[in-house]
């Protein structure tokens, strides 16, 4: 079975544009995770998915924002980026159930100039 | 919601086991306890998870206090490979969904 995809896996970009990063969980996960990782603030929930529909947001301002598409397949983006969103973006996808483990994808690196 | 404690940093003689403990002194009945690691910035990587009774898989060993305030993920053997950063976290389960709160984590030497 083949692992969660992040798409791209770097990305540079400059103050004030936007960015739309790509998650394509494990086959048959119906559930996406996000999480912003930055050497500061450690690893953050940004939001979960579940069949289309928005579950839980993290405590994010609203230039962060998500969809899932009928495949399951997710992409966030961050609009009028500014510096502090330079980090690590990592998707992740679980199946339903009571254990409900989260498998990561290799996340993408974004770098704000 | 339950949070997690764990001390910033270990090390561990090749070959030995590796305890890292974890307090989680708020955790509610029905919340998992779930065990990752991460290595050089690479997305988090599954170890294992409990609920009430320990927990053994082919990575490690998990073991939780009969009151659950606290946990062990024990490495049998560790190796050098074993060197990351271990995250010891509980799952908060609302009535729409859930959230993973990562904690600082404890990275873990392993010394040749």
């Amino acid at each position: 079975k083949a692992g969660v995809t992040q798409t791209p896996r770097y990305l540079i970009k400059t103050r004030g544009q936007q960015v739309t990063l790509s998650c394509s969980p494990i086959s048959g996960h119906r559930s996406v995770s996000w999480y912003q990782q930055t050497p500061g603030q450690g690893l953050q929930f940004l939001f979960e998915y579940f069949s289309e529909t928005q579950r839980n947001k993290g405590n994010f301002p609203g230039r962060f924002s998500g969809r899932q598409f009928s495949n399951s397949r997710s992409e966030m983006n961050v609009s009028t980026l500014e510096l502090g969103d330079s980090a690590l973006y990592l998707c992740a996808s679980s199946s339903q159930g009571a254990s409900y483990e989260q498998y990561f994808g290799p996340g993408t690196r974004l770098t704000v100039t | 919601d339950a949070k997690t404690t764990q001390p910033p940093s270990m090390d561990c003689a090749e070959g030995r086991a590796a305890n890292l403990p974890c307090n989680h002194s708020t955790i509610s009945g029905n919340e998992y306890v779930y065990w990752y690691r991460q290595i050089h910035s690479q997305g988090p990587q599954y170890i294992i998870h409990g609920l009430k009774n320990n927990e053994t898989n082919e990575m490690a060993s998990l073991i939780i206090t009969e009151d659950r305030k606290s946990s062990t993920l024990i490495l049998p053997h560790a190796t050098l490979r074993d060197t990351a950063v271990y995250y010891c976290i509980v799952r908060h389960t609302t009535n729409t969904g859930n959230q993973f709160y990562f904690g600082t984590g404890t990275s873990l030497t392993v010394i040749p």
